[in-house]
C-alpha cells in the first residue's frame, strides 16, 4: 500500500503478558518513529530510527520497550510484562529525508492496546 | 522543559467561516513546525509544515503562519467545513530529529 500499515489494529491481553506490534512504513522512507498516544491526549515520543545511525531511544519509558528495525524497512515494537498503564494507542510514523532535511511524518492508524 | 502547548482546547466555528488555530513553543532551537489533523479512530493527518527561515506558507485553504520573535504558531483554515472537524495538532523539532507535539485543540464546525 502507498501509506504506513500497522498491525495489528487491536490488540486485548492480560497484564503480564508481552506484546509485538508491527510497522511497515512507505517504501523509500529512512526515518521511522514510534509514538504513544492515551487517550485524549498528545503524542509521546518512544523511539526514532533513521538508516543505519543507532537508534534515539530516549523516550521509551521503561526497559520493558524495546524496539527493531530489520533491513532498514519493518519495525517491531515489544512491550514486555504488560502493566495497565500501557494501555494506549501505538503510532508509527515514517519520512524522508532531503538534503539532510527530514520531510514530513507520516502516520499509521496505530495499534490500539488494552490490557486487562 | 521544552514544550509545544495550545492556547485553545476547543473550538468551535460556522460553516463557511475562517478557523485560527494557535500554539505556543518554548524551544527557541526548534527550526521545523508541522501541523496535523486526527479523525477519530485515525492516525494524525499531514496538513502542512514550515520550516524556522519563513513566516508563512499557504497550501490549499490552509495558510501556516510562525512568528519566531514570541515562539507562536498558528493554523488557519479558510471556508471551514464539516469535513475539516477534527483534533488539530501543532509539532515542532529540529532537522533529523523526532517532532514534539502538542496537546491538541478540537475543532468543532456546525452547519
Amino acid at each position: 500500500g502507498a501509506g504506513v500499515s500497522q498491525s495489528p489494529s487491536n490488540k486485548v491481553t492480560e497484564k503480564g503478558k508481552d506484546v509485538e506490534l508491527r510497522c511497515d512504513p512507505i517504501s523509500g522512507h529512512t526515518a521511522l518513529y514510534w509514538y504513544r498516544q492515551s487517550l485524549g491526549q498528545g503524542l509521546e515520543f518512544l523511539i526514532y530510527f533513521q538508516g543505519n545511525s543507532a537508534p534515539d531511544k530516549s523516550g521509551l519509558p521503561s526497559d520493558r520497550f524495546s524496539a527493531e528495525r530489520t533491513g532498514g524497512s519493518v519495525s517491531t515494537l515489544t512491550i514486555q510484562r504488560t502493566q495497565q498503564e500501557d494501555s494506549a494507542v501505538y503510532l508509527c510514523a515514517s519520512s524522508a529525508r532531503d538534503r539532510g532535511y527530514n520531510q514530513p511524518q507520516h502516520f499509521g492508524d496505530g495499534t490500539r492496546l488494552s490490557i486487562l | 522543559g521544552e514544550s509545544v502547548g495550545l492556547h485553545l482546547p476547543t473550538l468551535s466555528v460556522q460553516e463557511g467561516d475562517n478557523s485560527i488555530i494557535n500554539c505556543a513553543y518554548s524551544n527557541s532551537a526548534s527550526d521545523y513546525f508541522i501541523w496535523y489533523k486526527q479523525e477519530s479512530g485515525k492516525g494524525p493527518q499531514f496538513i502542512i509544515d514550515i520550516r524556522s527561515n519563513m513566516d508563512k506558507r499557504q497550501g490549499q485553504r490552509v495558510t501556516v503562519l510562525l512568528n519566531k520573535t514570541v515562539k507562536h504558531l498558528s493554523l488557519q483554515i479558510a471556508a471551514t467545513q464539516p469535513g475539516d472537524s477534527a483534533v488539530y495538532f501543532c509539532a515542532e523539532g529540529t532537522s533529523g530529529s523526532r517532532l514534539t507535539f502538542g496537546e491538541g485543540t478540537q475543532l468543532t464546525v456546525n452547519p
